[in-house]
């Protein structure tokens, strides 16, 4: 199946500083991905739809100066949590689109992001 | 509105048939997806159907659709301790899902005892 990879795979930062987790899909063309973010013990959820040359849509409830989203070419987009605080501590993962498949969405690794 | 409903644990010996129940609500979804997760992984899309079919199978997991009564269950046959996992119940929703905008369940974890 498609290859979807994110970069890195946890971090731990200090409350204040800003981090990027990338989202690459490493053998197709993705001109929309999709950010997620999953609690302990809970589902997905879509955060935003990243569109490669164009602004991402937020969900509702999603702060967009929090978290930036950048899809600045078809294999590449990044998620930069701004300014990030304990509370934005969780598991981030990225999906693409590959196939012409509705709704075939493959996933990344996920992205593990503690903020102290 | 929209929600999908799954029990939280399942435990089964190996060698045993595994069988992961779902309900969802929205009888517009066209598509119902079953994803799986390792522990600190992504997901991993296992399986799909369509919502005019009633069954999919695909090696050892087979895939019921009742559409009548929204669910869908996930048959893993002869479960292996590689099989432990979460597994994630997915309606793609009115637009199909081509928007990402997958509804999930909160994930039934799988605990195979050699």
């Amino acid at each position: 199946g498609a290859v979807v990879s994110q970069h890195p795979s946890w971090v731990i930062c200090k409350s204040g500083t800003s981090v990027k987790i990338e989202c690459r899909s490493l053998d197709f063309q993705a001109t929309t991905m999709f950010w997620y973010r999953q609690f302990p013990k809970q589902s997905l959820m879509l955060m935003a739809t990243s569109n490669e040359g164009s602004k991402a849509t937020y969900e509702q409830g999603v702060e967009k100066d929090k978290f930036l989203i950048n899809h600045a070419s078809l294999t590449l987009s990044t998620l930069t949590v701004t300014s990030a605080h304990p509370e934005d501590s969780s598991f981030y993962i990225c999906s693409a689109r590959a196939g012409q498949l509705t709704g075939e969405l493959f996933f990344g690794e996920g992205s593990r992001l503690t903020v102290l | 509105g929209e929600d999908v409903e799954q029990s939280l644990f399942l435990s089964v010996r190996e060698g045993d048939s595994s069988v992961i129940n779902c309900t969802y609500t929205d009888s517009s979804s066209t598509y119902l997806y079953w994803y799986k997760q390792e522990p600190g992984a992504g997901l991993q899309l296992l399986t799909y159907i369509f919502s005019n079919m009633d069954m999919k199978q695909d090696q050892r997991l087979t895939v019921l659709l009742n559409k009548k009564d929204k669910h869908l269950s996930l048959r893993i046959a002869d479960t292996q301790t590689g099989d432990s996992a979460i597994y994630f119940c997915a309606e793609s929703g009115k637009d199909g899902g081509s928007q990402g905008n997958l509804i999930f369940g909160k994930g039934t974890k799988l605990s195979v005892k050699p």
